[in-house]
């Protein structure tokens, strides 16, 4: 079974607009990691956030990390097109060295 | 820079013919796995090593076998083919216990 599953599965907006997704996970977690897949592509990193850590920024993105919840969120802010893409998140639990993936959010940004 | 490398990019099979995926890297990176991605289901782990001479079992390892052949190259063969395989493969590499660098894919038909 997934470690990490994410919700919504599918996201529709207009450009401009924000996107929000979270991913829920079972175990504890020693970093949460969040990747971008463009439609018949490779997956692509976009942020990690450690287990110690409550909030990241990169650009337009802002996760947070909730481990009594164990969820983390992704928000993209001011959308644009060339942010439609499947969005994964993926944990790498405390013992191990191995991410585990969800199922994704796909996001479509219209112009 | 090439980053990671995967061939063949496509491939179709009849049930019980075998073949290797092979992938490569040329970032000086110590592990590297292989997932498999299906429709709607996310990504899964097949094998992955964490170091040069060891490899170790993911999630769904079973119908796989891999290699770990120098630091750079880590191969996975199907030794008798089903349909059930049919997906698209993705290796990827990591320094360590964080970012991981995909490659662009390999997509498998089994007829």
């Amino acid at each position: 079974s997934q470690q990490g599953e994410e919700d919504p599965q599918a996201l529709s907006i207009q450009e401009g607009e924000n996107a929000t997704m979270n991913c829920s996970y079972k175990t504890s977690i020693n970093n949460l990691q969040w990747y971008r897949q463009n439609s018949g592509r490779g997956l692509v990193h976009l942020i990690l956030i450690r287990s110690n850590e409550r909030e990241k920024h990169s650009g337009r993105l802002r996760v947070t990390l909730d481990t009594s919840k164990k969820s983390s969120s992704l928000l993209i802010t001011a959308s644009r097109a060339a942010d439609t893409a499947s969005y994964f998140c993926a944990t790498d639990k405390a013992a191990g060295n191995k991410l585990t993936f969800g199922g994704g959010t796909r996001v479509l940004v219209k112009p | 820079n090439a980053g990671v490398t995967q061939t063949p990019k496509f491939q179709v099979l009849k049930t019980g013919q075998s073949m290797t995926l092979q992938c490569a890297q040329d970032m000086n990176h110590n592990s590297m796995y292989w997932y498999r991605q299906d429709p709607g289901m996310g990504l899964r782990l097949i094998y992955y090593s964490a170091s040069e001479g060891t490899t170790d079992k993911g999630e769904v390892p079973n119908g796989y076998n891999v290699s770990r052949l120098n630091k750079r190259e880590f191969s996975l063969r199907l030794e008798s083919a089903a349909p059930s395989q049919t997906s698209v493969y993705f290796c990827a590499s990591s320094l360590g216990r964080g970012e991981l660098f995909f490659g662009e894919g390999s997509r498998l038909t089994v007829l």
